[in-house]
């Protein structure tokens, strides 16, 4: 089973609006983490923001929010105001336990901002 | 620039040849990951150090693979006999010393190396 499912392979959003991108996580662990990176066609992966199992508000940085549903297991990706600079690939990824930290990821959304 | 840096960024080869790549992870982190990504697909776990000590291995790491982290800094990745399937972007990435929990335990990424095996 996957562990991670980001059921969108691509989306096109107009610029300026609010975009959702969806990612559900299977886990038994009780202690995890979960990660959103974005990785523009040059290839590097820049993390954007995080949410922890134990946490009780949903993340924020700046433009990005994390909608955190825990008993869906579901942790969507918001980006407010879209710009045409976000378009690039986007991964939802997961550590589970408090082991060794390795990330498992998902397929990633590519996601156009039209102007 | 203080990132996670690695070289090549590019790398052709022939099938058959050895390839190693270099990771230089940011000074402070101790936890150094490798991660190989196909087109189209999220990245796939390769190993992990903390210091020198290579921890975790992937069974996708055949014994064609090799990875060292020689003093705990710098890393490198080789590929012997090398194969057409192995063609894909490697990935590294560090994380800062110390208790990690929570958001202290995110990756950092450099911008990869690129292999393409003819």
């Amino acid at each position: 089973a996957q562990k991670i499912t980001q059921t969108q392979p691509g989306m096109f959003v107009q610029e300026k609006e609010a975009v959702t991108l969806d990612c559900t996580y299977d886990t038994s662990d009780q202690s995890y983490g979960l990660f959103w990176y974005k990785q523009p066609s040059s290839g590097e992966m820049i993390f954007l923001i995080y949410q922890g199992s134990y946490d009780e508000q949903n993340a924020t940085e700046g433009r990005y929010s994390l909608n955190f549903q825990k008993a869906r297991k579901s942790a969507n990706l918001v980006i407010s105001a879209s710009q045409l600079g976000d378009s690039a690939m986007y991964f939802c990824a997961m550590r589970e336990g408090d082991s060794n930290y390795q990330l498992i990821w998902g397929a990633g959304t590519k996601l156009i901002i039209k102007p | 620039d203080t990132g996670v840096s690695q070289d090549p960024r590019h790398k052709i080869t022939k099938r058959g040849q050895n390839v190693t790549f270099r990771c230089d992870p940011i000074s402070e982190h101790n936890r150094l990951y490798w991660y190989r990504q196909t087109l189209g697909q999220g990245p796939e776990f390769l190993t992990y150090f903390q210091n020198e000590a290579q921890l975790e291995k992937s069974r996708l790491l055949s014994d064609r693979f090799s990875a060292e982290r020689p003093k705990g800094s710098f890393s490198t990745l080789e590929i012997q006999r090398t194969e057409q399937g192995d063609s894909a972007m490697y990935l590294c990435a560090s994380i800062p010393r110390g208790l990690t929990s929570g958001r202290t335990d995110t990756q950092y990424f450099g911008p990869g190396t690129r292999l393409t095996v003819l």
